[in-house]
């Protein structure tokens, strides 16, 4: 079993309408979530963490975290062509202190215009 | 406020050469992280540095060693190059506050092919 799992896409929603991209993580004990935007051939960019159970929201974008079935999301509202990108789930292990990021291999969204 | 930078940009080598990669951390950081991420995959842990020494250690082999330097700034260094290690390879630095990490921000990036 992979430590972070992914759908690998591709993710493929219409211009306005909601992308929803999903991860699972192995280690029940990971801590700090996030998810990394990535353009093709650049570099991670952040979009979001989460570390408590339940919604985050930020602009367009919301995180959801259940620790409890080990589950992490994000939500784009109002898709843009410009959301089309590789989305990265990351996880920190089971302290808070200076953890390494372990990725999954990422979802590829394409915005429909 | 300056972001993560990398140098170089792009690198070609052939097997059986080494390479430096250079990193300098975002201005106020003081941890810096490296990862190498294949084509088609997600980023994968190389090792990690706090106050010049090797904190943490991914499953990669002794030929990948690194530094970090009194000013925080951070080089990577793989010997006898395979091209298996044809990638890019990311340097991320964040902040220890209280012996916790804050979130890492990744820099441009590293292409490295080997040939």
């Amino acid at each position: 079993q992979k430590e972070v799992e992914q759908n690998s896409g591709p993710l493929s929603v219409p211009e306005g309408a909601i992308a929803s991209l999903n991860c699972t993580y192995s280690d029940r004990g990971s801590q700090s979530f996030f998810w990394y935007r990535q353009y093709s051939g650049k570099s991670p960019e952040l979009i979001m963490f989460i570390y408590s159970n339940g919604d985050k929201e930020d602009g367009r974008f919301t995180a959801q975290l259940n620790k409890a079935s080990q589950y992490v999301s994000l939500l784009i509202r109002d898709s843009q062509p410009s959301d089309s990108a590789t989305y990265l789930c990351a996880v920190t292990g089971s302290n808070f202190g200076n953890e390494k990021l372990t990725f999954g291999t990422g979802t590829r969204l394409t915005i429909i215009p | 406020d300056a972001g993560v930078t990398q140098s170089p940009t792009h690198l070609i080598k052939t097997r059986g050469q080494q390479v430096t990669l250079r990193c300098s951390p975002k201005s106020g950081h003081d941890t810096v992280s490296w990862y190498q991420q294949a084509l088609g995959q997600g980023p994968q842990f190389i090792f990690q540095y706090y106050e010049e020494e090797e904190r943490q250690r991914g499953n990669f082999p002794d030929r990948f060693s690194g530094h970090q330097f009194p000013n925080y700034s951070s080089e990577l260094n793989v010997n006898a190059l395979l091209l298996g290690d044809s990638a890019l390879y990311l340097c991320a630095s964040s902040l220890e506050l209280a012996g916790v990490q804050d979130t890492q921000y990744f820099g441009p990036g590293t292409r490295l092919t080997v040939l």
